[in-house]
């Protein structure tokens, strides 16, 4: 099992720039997640998903697009980046919460990916 | 909405002693806890978890964490550090409708020689 996996491992863009972070998971989970991490904010969410072909807003989702075409694969778009979305950005993802005998609500993450927009 | 709050973002202690990392979320409702740990340029990975049950559950690595309804607390513990402890901590709430977690903003442990 590769667990959560995250692609590209860093990337540079220039303002105004798009790109493509991929997510891939083989846990058959159903719940994916989307988080960026700045020093001393901890994780914040930018979208989730609770499912294939459904996409949700998290805390901070301006200036990110999701998609989720396949229950494995949750993408984050950036249209056009800014340096304001420097960050390190990780993927989660869960089984689906409450259902019994799941096992909880705890999360597994990615490696991370780190973007830096100049 | 909920929200976590961890005290201190920098905890400096000497290898084999004692450490707090202090936790308190703010819902007075049904909520599930948990300690995340980041090593330097890793991801996250769970250290342990409050579901139900009994209030000191333990994790890997010699931590364990005592939920505290009454005073909103989720404080994890170390008998004995090792260097290699050295991480980022973070705790985390789910939400009120459960289907999302609330971080912490974290606190480095650093474990000096």
């Amino acid at each position: 099992n590769a667990g959560v996996t995250q692609t590209p491992k860093f990337r540079v863009l220039k303002t105004g720039q798009s790109m493509t972070l991929l997510c891939a998971q083989d846990m058959n989970h159903e719940y994916m997640y989307w988080y960026r991490q700045d020093p001393g904010m901890g994780l914040r969410l930018i979208h989730y998903s609770v499912g294939e072909g459904t996409t949700a807003k998290g805390e901070v989702p301006d200036g990110y697009n999701v998609s989720r075409l396949k229950k494995q694969n949750f993408l984050l778009g950036l249209e056009s980046a800014a340096p304001s979305q420097t960050s390190v950005y990780f993927c989660a993802s869960s089984r689906t919460p409450g259902l019994a005998g799941t096992g909880g609500y705890e999360q597994y993450f990615g490696p991370g990916t780190r973007l830096t927009v100049t | 909405a909920q929200s976590v709050t961890q005290l201190d973002s920098q905890v400096p202690v000497f290898e084999e002693a004692p450490v707090e990392l202090r936790c308190n979320y703010s819902s007075s409702v049904s909520v599930y806890l948990f300690w995340y740990v980041q090593y330097p340029n890793q991801g996250l990975q769970l250290l342990l978890k409050y579901l139900s049950g009994s209030t000191l559950v333990k994790g890997i690595n010699g931590f364990e964490a005592e939920f505290n309804k009454s005073q909103t607390s989720f404080h994890l513990r170390k008998p004995s550090v090792h260097i290699s402890d050295t991480a980022e901590y973070f705790c985390a709430v789910n939400d009120l409708y459960g289907n999302k977690l609330v971080f912490g903003a974290g606190t480095i442990l650093r474990v000096k020689s």
